[in-house]
């Protein structure tokens, strides 16, 4: 029972280049998340999906683009990397009925240059 | 502007005493609180909760405190062990958007043996 799982752990790009983050679950969770965290701003939310087939703008959604085509998978686009989005990526779960409580994967270190 | 706020990004206390960790919040929307502590190089994991019907929750060592007229809760720890050093995270979430949780920039706390 592998919880949240996120791949790659690390990755450096260079300013215009692009990937995917890949975030799976196998906790039978409806709703995920994509999160960014950077020194003295916490976690921000970049977009979540309540359900497969859904995804929805979190607070900070600009130059990321999402994907929710299975239940299982989440992932996180960016088509064409910029240094701001050089920061650590969590990819968060939550259940139905415990849709505040979240469950969180171990991140993954991207550096843009 | 940040929703939710702490104030000390860092803490230190000696081991076997009270740590306590500040949360101030704005939106008096918010009606349910979490904790979330995070090691590095790992993801946050939940910790405990408050609803803002209770102005009181324990689990454990841990005890989360709210003030609603003042807008404000604290985690009390105790006592404090080396293996509680961390960052941590205070959360809120809105009944009507219990999808989405706005997170504090964390407070690092240092447990001295």
């Amino acid at each position: 029972n592998a919880g949240v799982t996120q791949t790659p752990k690390f990755r450096v790009l260079k300013t215009g280049q692009s990937m995917t983050l890949l975030c799976a679950q196998d906790m039978n969770h409806e709703y995920m998340y994509w999160y960014r965290q950077d020194p003295g701003m916490g976690l921000r939310l970049i977009h979540y999906s309540v359900g497969e087939g859904t995804t929805a703008k979190g607070e900070v959604p600009d130059g990321y683009n999402v994907s929710r085509l299975k239940k299982q998978n989440f992932l996180l686009g960016l088509e064409s990397a910029a240094p701001s989005q050089t920061s650590v990526y969590f990819c968060a779960t939550g259940g139905a009925a415990l849709l505040v409580t979240q469950y969180f994967g171990p991140g993954t270190r991207l550096t843009v240059l | 502007d940040q929703q939710v706020k702490q104030n000390s990004p860092s803490l230190s206390v000696q081991e076997g005493r009270i740590s306590i960790l500040n949360c101030d919040y704005t939106n008096s929307m918010f009606d349910y609180f979490l904790w979330y502590k995070k090691y590095p190089a790992e993801g946050p994991t939940f910790l405990i909760s408050i609803s803002s019907i209770k102005d009181k929750n324990e689990d454990g060592r841990f005890t989360v405190f709210l003030n609603k007229s003042a807008k404000h809760l604290s985690l009390h720890i105790v006592p404090s062990q080396p293996g509680d050093s961390a960052v941590y995270f205070c959360a809120a979430s809105a009944l009507t958007s219990y999808d989405k949780v706005i997170f504090g920039p964390g407070t690092s706390l240092s447990v001295i043996p």
